[in-house]
């Protein structure tokens, strides 16, 4: 099994910065990484996929760079509307896994 | 609009049965895998299982093999996950969630609590 792991667990972020959030595979995943939003109470909303690649509806504020077991989702300017938690996905082996979560919260 | 609606959730004691649904709307449901993942209060996501979109292919998380069945109705646009011999462990929201670009998990939805306890 893929071990993901994210970094920080926790991200204070004033609204307008930057946030950088990490994710490492303990094993390559080529570029088979998405990137899930949850918001309390709501299910997972997907943001990135392949990588890198916005899904339909996710603004240009949010990219998704890396390859292989390094990768990084990067909010250019926090809007009130993405403190939330975050997990990476890794999809090229059976089973899917998850990182653990990092929750971007106001600082 | 891309609709999945889960059910079936609810208290149980251990070691007994549970059946969870998922009805699927506003997409091909028979073009689609879906998955089951589920997420422990105040946990992180863990992937339960997925189903081929014909059916013929069928894979599990290792907590759940054996004991856990992905199944689906493409007549009735209906994803099942049969739960046997339930654990406190496996007390959890239980989401399905649309695959249809290669366990890219593109629409989710809003989940059911199983809460196994005595």
């Amino acid at each position: 099994e893929i071990v993901m792991t994210q970094s920080p667990a926790t991200l204070s972020v004033s609204p307008g910065e930057r946030a950088t959030l990490s994710c490492r595979a303990s094993q390559s995943v080529s570029s088979h990484l998405a990137w899930y939003q949850q918001k309390p109470g709501q299910a997972p909303r997907l943001l990135i996929y392949g990588a890198s690649t916005r899904a339909t509806g996710i603004p240009a504020r949010f990219s998704g760079s890396g390859s292989g077991t390094e990768f990084t989702l990067t909010i250019s300017s926090l809007q009130s509307e993405d403190f939330a938690v975050y997990y990476c996905q890794q999809y090229t082996n059976w089973p899917v896994t998850f990182g653990q979560g990092t929750k971007v919260e106001i600082k | 609009q891309v609709q999945l609606v889960e059910s079936g959730g609810g208290v149980v004691q251990p070691g007994r049965s549970l059946r969870l649904s998922c009805a699927a709307s506003g997409f091909t449901f028979s073009n689609c895998a879906i998955h089951w993942v589920r997420q422990a209060p105040g946990k992180g996501l863990e992937w339960v299982a997925v189903i081929s979109y014909d059916g013929s292919n069928k894979y599990y998380g290792d907590s759940v093999k054996g004991r856990f069945t992905i199944s689906r109705d493409n007549s009735k646009n209906t994803l099942y996950l049969q739960m046997n011999s339930l654990r406190a462990e496996d007390t959890a929201v239980y989401y399905c969630a649309r695959d249809e670009l290669g366990a890219i998990l593109d629409y989710w939805g809003q989940g059911t609590l199983v809460t196994v306890s005595s």
